[in-house]
């Protein structure tokens, strides 16, 4: 069975500071993805990054970027000079197998002004 | 406008009254899926669709049901809700491909089922 743990329920960050979530999983798949999605109070969910587990390189997104250590089975999210609109929820999340996606329980990102 | 929709964005209702929750999305994907979300336990997949009459079960599929007979739409079935069906429900789509693409999300259903 796959599974997706975030242990931080919450984190706070000081405006234009650098934070960094954490992910780790587990799944039995050679292939799969990763994603970290967005959830302000608004409550959309809004994609933020995506990995390709195979892809060896970090991807980045402006100041978006993770960490994906592939033997370790982890996927940290940072997000550089932090801004008031990046208090969110945040999700990471694994894709597959047939097309089935399991997401970690969330952390609560504060940003203080 | 892209966009996944869904119906209705609030309900209430009562133990055993069969309701439907609509999801549509207009940008031609393949793949359509539903999400429970509840406090501290994330999002849990309840069904999944990669085509037109193929669905599969998530995580959670219990007490749900599904059809998919027109590529747009998704509706997601309680036949029997009970109070522990209340929830946060979630409508995505996505285009298939050799990789997983990005999915879109629609608005949310906040369910309370008394």
């Amino acid at each position: 069975a796959q599974t997706v743990t975030q242990s931080q329920p919450e984190m706070s960050v000081q405006e234009a500071e650098t934070v960094t979530l954490s992910c780790t999983y587990d799944t039995s798949e050679s292939d799969y993805y990763l994603f970290w999605y967005k959830q302000p109070p608004s409550r959309q969910m809004i994609l933020v990054i995506r990995q390709e587990a195979y892809k060896q390189q970090n991807a980045t997104e402006n100041r978006f970027s993770v960490n994906f250590q592939k033997a370790a089975k982890s996927f940290s999210l940072k997000i550089s000079d932090s801004q008031l609109g990046d208090a969110a929820m945040y999700f990471c999340c694994v894709g597959s197998g047939t097309y089935k996606y399991i997401f970690g329980t969330g952390t609560r990102l504060k940003v203080l002004a | 406008e892209a966009q996944v929709t869904q119906n209705p964005r609030y309900l209430i209702t009562v133990t055993g009254k069969k309701l439907t929750v609509t999801c549509s999305q207009n940008m031609n994907h393949e793949y359509m899926s539903w999400y429970r979300q509840d406090p501290g336990l994330g999002l849990r997949q309840i069904y999944y669709s990669m085509n037109v009459e193929v669905t599969d079960k998530g995580d959670v599929p219990e007490g749900y049901k599904v059809s998919r007979k027109e590529k747009r739409n998704f509706p997601l079935i309680l036949e029997s809700p009970s109070p522990n069906q209340t929830s946060l429900y979630f409508c995505a789509s996505s285009s298939l491909g050799v990789a997983y693409n990005e999915q879109f999300f629609g608005p949310g259903t906040r369910l309370t089922v008394l």
